[in-house]
């Protein structure tokens, strides 16, 4: 089972540059999440998604965009890259059903450098 | 926002020694989860809790859901070397909403003693 799939694992972009980083899922969970992870710290969530056609703005959403077309692809958008996104990026997705938050599962995340 | 603070930030063991962590909050949380980041991996669940003092393992790991639903802990009984690596606590917060969002603790770096 693939799980939660991401690409690219590494990327290099100057400031200004846009990019997508791709995740796909191939365990029909219905929610998908975008979280950034920064040196000694824990994640935080950019963007989430309960559904196709559905996303919603996490804790640190600014300079991204995401779209959910598919149940099983959820990509991030950067426009306008700058050296503040500079991080590792885990993408990861959950089926949730009703109140019960059930256990996300992660990709091997995206190492993305902004110079 | 809500916070969790996590303890200790990094600790050094010898093959063999117990471990213990520990992950506390202000608020109540109804779902406390415990996940294991390698290098270059993202994180993998380890243990989920889903009711106050629930006490659950997963081989040689142990963890508790709080009574009072504002903590939980981990241990890991009779370390080995591929213990090491960064540990996460993370929980849905009551009344979080139906997205699910979890938030996550800062971590516990595991290392070997040199």
């Amino acid at each position: 089972n693939a799980g939660v799939t991401q690409t690219p694992k590494f990327r290099i972009l100057k400031i200004g540059q846009s990019m997508t980083l791709q995740c796909a899922q191939d365990m029909n969970h219905n929610y998908m999440y975008w979280y950034r992870q920064d040196p000694g710290m824990g994640l935080k969530l950019i963007y989430y998604s309960v559904g196709a056609g559905i996303t919603d703005k996490g804790e640190v959403p600014n300079g991204y965009n995401v779209s959910r077309s598919t149940t099983e692809d959820f990509p991030l958008r950067l426009e306008l890259a700058a050296p503040s996104q500079t991080s590792v990026y885990f993408c990861a997705s959950s089926y949730q059903v009703g109140r019960y938050n059930q256990p996300q599962h992660f990709g091997d995340g995206t190492r993305l450098s902004i110079l | 926002g809500q916070q969790l603070n996590q303890s200790p930030q990094s600790m050094f063991i010898q093959e063999g020694e117990d471990v213990s962590m520990n992950c506390t909050s202000s608020s109540i949380f109804n779902t406390w989860l415990w996940y294991k980041q390698d290098p270059g991996e993202g994180p993998v669940l380890l243990i989920a809790l889903y009711k106050a003092g629930e006490l659950t393992s997963n081989g040689r790991l142990t963890a508790q859901f709080g009574i009072t639903r504002k903590d939980s802990f981990l241990n890991i009984s009779a370390s080995i070397p591929s213990d090491v690596g960064i540990y996460f606590c993370a929980g849905h917060p009551l009344g979080g909403g139906s997205q699910g969002n979890l938030i996550f603790g800062k971590g516990t770096k595991l290392s070997v003693k040199p």
